[in-house]
C-alpha cells in the first residue's frame, strides 16, 4: 500500500487476555519500528527489526512484550496477560535507510483498552 | 538514552501570526533531528528534519533551528493556520540509537484561534 498499515485501530479487551497487533509497513521498506504512546504523552520506542536481522528488543517494558516480522513484510506485537497499564496507542513506523539516520513513516496506530 | 523536551506543553496562537516551539535535548551524540506533527487520532507525520552539520532548514512556511551548543532544537511556523492546529514532536537520534530509532518528547500542543 502507500503507506503503513496497522490493525485493529481500536481493540478493547479484559486484563489478562493476550493481544495481537498488526503492522504493514511501506513495500520496500527494510526497517520497522515499534512505539507506544500513552496518553498525553511522547512515543516510547519498543523494537527494531532490520532486514533479515535479529531485532533489537532494547525497548520492550516486560517479557509480556514481544514481535516478530516476517521477512521484510508484516510484523505483528503481542502483549500476553495484559495489563490496564499496557492500555494506549501503539504505533508502527518503516524506513528505507539502512544503517542511516532519517525519515521514519509512521501508520495510524492501534488504540489499545485494557478494561 | 536520550532525553528530549518541549518547553512548553501548550501554545495558543491567532491565526496568521508566527508559531515557535521549542525543545531540547540532552544527548551530545544526537546528529539527526525531526519534527513531526500529530493530529488527534492519527500517526504522526513528517514537517522537516535537520542534521547536526546544520544549523537552519526552511520548508514550506516552516523553518527549523538548531543550536547545538545549548542543545536545543525549534520549529518556526509563519502565518499560522487554523490546519497547523495538532500536537507537535521533537525527535533526535544518534549512531547510538537501535536502528537510529528516534527519541521523542512529549510534544506541544498547537491551538490556532481564529
Amino acid at each position: 500500500g502507500a503507506g503503513v498499515s496497522q490493525s485493529p485501530s481500536n481493540k478493547v479487551t479484559e486484563k489478562g487476555k493476550d493481544v495481537e497487533l498488526r503492522c504493514d509497513p511501506i513495500s520496500g521498506h527494510t526497517a520497522l519500528y515499534w512505539y507506544r504512546q500513552r496518553l498525553g504523552q511522547g512515543l516510547e520506542f519498543l523494537i527494531y527489526f532490520q532486514g533479515n536481522s535479529a531485532p533489537d528488543k532494547s525497548g520492550l517494558p516486560s517479557d509480556r512484550f514481544s514481535a516478530e516480522r516476517t521477512g521484510e513484510s508484516v510484523s505483528t506485537l503481542t502483549i500476553q496477560r495484559t495489563q490496564q497499564e499496557d492500555s494506549a496507542v501503539y504505533l508502527c513506523a518503516s524506513s528505507s535507510r539502512q544503517g542511516d539516520t532519517g525519515e521514519l513513516f509512521f501508520g495510524e496506530g492501534s488504540r489499545l483498552t485494557v478494561l | 538514552g536520550e532525553s528530549v523536551g518541549l518547553h512548553l506543553p501548550t501554545l495558543s496562537v491567532q491565526e496568521g501570526d508566527n508559531s515557535i516551539i521549542n525543545c531540547a535535548y540532552s544527548n551530545s551524540a544526537s546528529d539527526y533531528f525531526i519534527w513531526y506533527k500529530q493530529e488527534s487520532g492519527k500517526g504522526p507525520q513528517f514537517i522537516i528534519d535537520i542534521r547536526s552539520n546544520m544549523d537552519k532548514r526552511q520548508g514550506q512556511r516552516v523553518t527549523v533551528l538548531l543550536n547545538k551548543t545549548v542543545k536545543h532544537l525549534s520549529l518556526q511556523i509563519a502565518a499560522t493556520q487554523p490546519g497547523d492546529s495538532a500536537v507537535y514532536f521533537c525527535a533526535a537520534n544518534s549512531i547510538y540509537d537501535p536502528g537510529y530509532a528516534l527519541n521523542f518528547g512529549k510534544g506541544t500542543s498547537l491551538l490556532v484561534t481564529p
